[in-house]
């Protein structure tokens, strides 16, 4: 079964500092790996996907992320925060093995603050 | 293209009581997907329809169920509601990428008193 583990769950930096936010999976097969943000009293949304292409991954708002295989992992990053970013940050994955299984798993969510 | 559309946005329900939930998924969209949202269990998977058949389902019990119409779109229903169930439903369509990302609505949040 997949899993994902997001590594603290509050996670506070400063406006223009780096942003890390981290996370680490479980599958038994080469996953497909997505970041999702949600604001307060908003849906998902997607942030960027993993989907075997490239291991470093651009998504929007200037996120990126980097597929190691090695370390079983799928860190978001951002070089410069901004107040807008501060929101709740989900890892997810999904099997990739073909079939019809699209449920996702997600991590716990990680809410990030960003100080003036 | 409009997005996923979920309603009602809020509703209060008491115990006992049942609530149906409905979604429109992104035009073109034909699987919809439903999760339960809570501080204490996160997000955790409810149920999947495409083409208007149940393809997977999640760990609830029998008082969740949904359903998929010929036009995609969706509802699901909770029958003889409990406190616990309080929570922020969400609605997905997923897109035809081989990755299947999923497109969310902004939820229903439900009360139950």
């Amino acid at each position: 079964a997949q899993s994902v583990t997001q590594l603290g769950s509050h996670v506070s930096v400063s406006e223009g500092a780096l942003v890390l936010l981290r996370c680490n999976y479980s599958s038994s097969v080469p996953p497909y790996l997505f970041w999702y943000v949600q604001y307060p009293n908003q849906g998902l949304q997607l942030l960027l996907k993993y989907t075997s292409a490239a291991t470093l991954v651009k998504g929007i708002n200037g996120f990126e992320a980097e597929f190691k295989k090695s370390e079983t992992s799928f860190h978001l990053t951002k070089p410069s925060a901004h107040m807008s970013d501060a929101a709740e940050y989900f890892c997810a994955v999904r099997k990739n093995s073909g079939g019809s299984n699209y449920k996702l798993t997600f991590g716990k969510g990680t809410l990030l603050t960003v100080n003036p | 293209k409009a997005g996923v559309t979920q309603t009602p946005r809020y509703l209060i329900k008491t115990r006992g009581q049942q609530v149906t939930l409905s979604c429109s998924p992104i035009s073109g969209h034909r699987s919809v997907s439903w999760y339960q949202q809570t501080p204490g269990q996160g997000l955790q998977f409810l149920f999947e329809y495409f083409s208007e058949t149940q393809r997977n389902k999640g760990n609830f019990p029998g008082r969740f169920s949904g359903r998929q119409f010929s036009n995609s779109r969706s509802e699901m229903n909770v029958s003889t509601l409990e406190l616990g169930d309080s929570a922020l439903y969400l609605c997905a369509s997923r897109g035809a990428g081989t990755a299947g990302e999923l497109f969310f609505g902004e939820g229903s949040r439900l009360t139950v008193l």
